[in-house]
């Protein structure tokens, strides 16, 4: 099974400024889909960007982007122009044909955002 | 919109007792998931439905069953509960796709096993 890491546990970032959250997987398959999920204290799971494998350019989504190097397996979330409401639990995820498509988590990182 | 709908959102169990976890989506999704969360981790796949009458194990899904007689419910049934599957529980589905659909999330439910 491929495993997601999510190196760091906490980040924290001030209102207005940017912050990138880490993560690596560790795949043989060359086609997967990895997504950054959104988890407030509402524990909603709230979809923040995807990205296709097959795809050379970072997906963007207004504030968020990522930086996916597929050699390196990473692939990292760039939040710019932090604001408090961005403060939450964000989860990396791998999905492919494995287990139906289901979605692979990594152990998530708690953003702090301050005023 | 109702999206995937899981009932109840809170409960509490003792332990040995049993219960079924109810998961709907007004979606017509081919695909649905059972996800585990414990505290501080990541969600972990405890059973998985590509269609009504398939199922298959995920990760996790030692004292777990499930079924999926209809395209829109996929019941998960806790057998004898036991502290370690205190949890938060989350359902999901998605349309029958490559995978670059993102999953529709339930609101979870809260299982506590006293």
């Amino acid at each position: 099974a491929q495993t997601v890491t999510q190196s760091q546990p906490e980040m924290s970032v001030q209102e207005a400024e940017t912050v990138t959250l880490s993560c690596t997987y560790d795949t043989s398959e060359s086609d997967y889909y990895l997504f950054w999920y959104k988890q407030p204290p509402s524990r909603q799971m709230i979809l923040v960007i995807r990205q296709e494998a097959y795809k050379q350019q970072n997906a963007t989504e207004n504030r968020f982007s990522v930086n996916f190097q597929k050699a390196a397996k990473s692939f990292s979330l760039k939040i710019s122009d932090s604001q408090l409401g961005d403060a939450a639990m964000y989860f990396c995820a791998y999905r492919s044909a494995e287990s139906g498509y289901a979605l692979n988590f990594g152990k998530g990182t708690s953003l702090l955002v301050t005023p | 919109n109702a999206g995937v709908t899981q009932t109840p959102k809170f409960r509490i169990l003792k332990i040995g007792q049993s219960m079924t976890l109810q998961c709907t989506q007004d979606m017509n999704h081919n695909y649905m998931y059972w996800y585990r969360q414990d505290p501080g981790m990541g969600l972990k796949l405890i059973y998985y439905s590509v269609g009504a009458g398939i199922t298959d194990k995920g990760e996790v899904p030692n004292g777990y069953n499930v079924s999926r007689s209809t395209t829109e419910d996929f019941p998960l049934r806790l057998e004898l509960a036991a502290p370690s599957q205190t949890s938060v529980y989350f359902c999901a589905s998605s349309s029958r796709d490559r995978g670059n659909q993102p999953q529709h999330f339930g609101d979870g439910t809260r299982l506590s096993i006293l």
